[in-house]
């Protein structure tokens, strides 16, 4: 059955410093990858998606991710964070046997000045 | 353009009532979902449509919880009997097919209150 595991339930960075979110999958065959962020109040909002190829995937708001699939991870990472990046994050895969989206329970980034 | 819409954003009901959530696509979008999103939870899968159709409502916990889309665009999500535990907040999705690579844009939500 397809899961999706996010470690960290909350993570405080300071402005400016480097960001790694956390993303560990399970499911059976190639992964459809997702990454979401949800602000308050707002709708969430896909930052970057992973099907095949290249495994490093770029995405909006100077966001990457790396899909590694000896270690069933999808971390996203940003190099310099910003204030306004301050949301809920959400990994997701999609089912292609269930047509729809399994979502992690979401780390929540504060950022402080 | 025009995103995903919902109605309404908040929605307050007595346990026991009835209540309906609207849901507006992107236009041209034939697939369309329905999640809901308790506290500190990720989004969970309820049903979802292709077309009118509904072509998978696996994720729907109960008989009370029923979704339709007459006309293939709009969705309304009916809730009966509703209860304390259905609170949350109910997001729909839609995309232009279901091959799982083409993006599902959200609408910001309807949170739903049952008191």
């Amino acid at each position: 059955a397809q899961s999706v595991t996010q470690p960290d339930i909350h993570i405080t960075v300071s402005e400016g410093a480097s960001l790694e979110l956390r993303c560990n999958y399970s499911y059976g065959a190639t992964p459809y990858l997702f990454w979401y962020v949800q602000s308050p109040g707002q709708g969430l909002q896909l930052l970057l998606k992973y099907f095949s190829g290249d495994t490093l995937v770029q995405g909006i708001k100077g966001f990457e991710a790396e899909f590694k699939r000896s270690q069933s991870s999808f971390n996203l990472r940003k190099p310099s964070v910003h204030w306004s990046d301050a949301a809920e994050y959400f990994c997701a895969v999609y089912s292609t046997g269930a047509n729809n989206l399994f979502f992690g329970t979401g780390t929540r980034l504060t950022v402080i000045p | 353009g025009a995103g995903v819409s919902q109605t309404p954003s908040n929605k307050v009901t007595e346990k026991g009532k009835y209540v309906e959530l609207r849901c507006d696509p992107i236009s041209g979008h034939t697939a369309l979902y329905w999640y809901r999103q308790s506290l500190g939870q990720g989004p969970e899968f309820l049903i979802y449509f292709q077309g009118t159709g509904a072509a998978d409502d696996s994720g729907l916990p109960n008989d009370r919880f029923f979704a339709v889309r007459p006309e293939g665009s709009v969705s309304t999500l009916k809730i009966q009997r509703t209860e304390r535990g259905d609170s949350a907040v109910y997001l729909c999705a839609s995309s232009t097919g279901t091959s799982g690579q083409e993006t599902q844009y959200f609408g910001p939500g309807t949170r739903l209150l049952v008191l």
